[in-house]
C-alpha cells in the first residue's frame, strides 16, 4: 500500500527558531499533500493543502508566512515552522491523496521551548 | 483552519458490549466519509469507509451507517476489546472533486475489562 514517511517524529526547538518537517510519499507520487495540525484532545485541523510544483491553499486563519509549504517534487512535500513560538507546540500530521482514499504520515510532535 | 475545535467527547463501554460512535456532517456535497482510529501519539489508522451512493457497509467487527438525509454517519463496533480503546474520528470529503479531508470532533472510546 501507499506508505508516507514522516520526520521527524518528535522535535524540541528554542522559541524563535525554524523547524522543517519533511513527507516522503516511498512507493507512489502524491500530486496533493494535506497538513493538519492536532492540538490535545482536539481533532486534526486542516492547515493547507500543497500540490505538485504550484502554491499552497492555506485555510482561513492559517498565516501562510509563518507555515512555509513546499512541494517541489511528487515524492517530497515539506513544513517549515517560522520563529517558532510555544503556542506552536502541537502534532503536525501529513495526508496524501491516493486513488482509493488517502495515507498518512505517523505525525511529528513539536514542542517549543 | 477548518474542523470543530471542541474537546472530545467520551463513550465507556465494558468488554465484550457493542459501541456506537455517532458523527455529524456538514457538506452536503461529501461524497466519501471514512472512519479513523487514533492512538496516543500516532496518526489515523484506517477503519472504515463508505460512499455517498451506499447507506450501510460492514467490515470485521465493524458497521458504519450513513444517513444523508440528516448528515449522519455512525460506527458500530460488535464485541468491543480494550484494544479497540482509542479516539474514533470521522472524516468526510466531497472525493469526486478532489475535496479537502476535514476531520469531525472526535470520540474517546474506553473499553473497561
Amino acid at each position: 500500500g501507499a506508505v508516507v514517511s514522516q520526520h521527524p517524529s518528535r522535535v524540541i526547538c528554542k522559541s524563535g527558531t525554524s523547524v522543517k518537517i519533511e513527507c516522503r510519499s516511498l512507493d507512489f507520487q502524491a500530486t496533493t499533500m494535506f497538513w493538519y495540525r492536532q492540538f490535545p484532545k482536539q481533532s486534526l485541523m486542516l492547515m493547507a493543502t500543497s500540490n505538485e510544483g504550484s502554491k499552497a491553499t492555506y485555510e482561513q486563519g492559517v498565516e501562510k508566512d509563518k507555515f512555509l509549504i513546499n512541494h517541489a517534487s511528487l515524492t517530497l512535500s515539506t513544513l517549515t515552522v517560522t520563529s517558532a513560538h510555544p503556542e506552536d507546540s502541537s502534532f503536525y500530521i501529513c495526508s496524501a491523496r491516493v486513488p482509493y482514499g488517502y495515507t498518512f504520515g505517523s505525525g511529528t510532535r513539536l514542542t517549543v521551548v | 483552519g477548518e474542523s470543530v475545535g471542541l474537546h472530545l467527547p467520551t463513550l465507556s463501554v465494558q468488554e465484550g458490549d457493542n459501541s456506537i460512535i455517532n458523527c455529524a456532517y456538514s457538506n452536503s456535497a461529501s461524497d466519501y466519509f471514512i472512519w479513523y482510529k487514533q492512538e496516543s501519539g500516532k496518526g489515523p489508522q484506517f477503519i472504515i469507509d463508505i460512499r455517498s451512493n451506499m447507506d450501510k457497509r460492514q467490515g470485521q467487527r465493524v458497521t458504519v451507517l450513513l444517513n444523508k438525509t440528516v448528515k449522519h454517519l455512525s460506527l458500530q463496533i460488535a464485541a468491543t476489546q480494550p484494544g479497540d480503546s482509542a479516539v474514533y474520528f470521522c472524516a468526510e470529503t466531497a472525493y469526486n472533486q478532489g475535496g479537502k479531508l476535514i476531520f469531525g470532533q472526535g470520540t474517546e472510546l474506553s473499553v473497561k475489562p
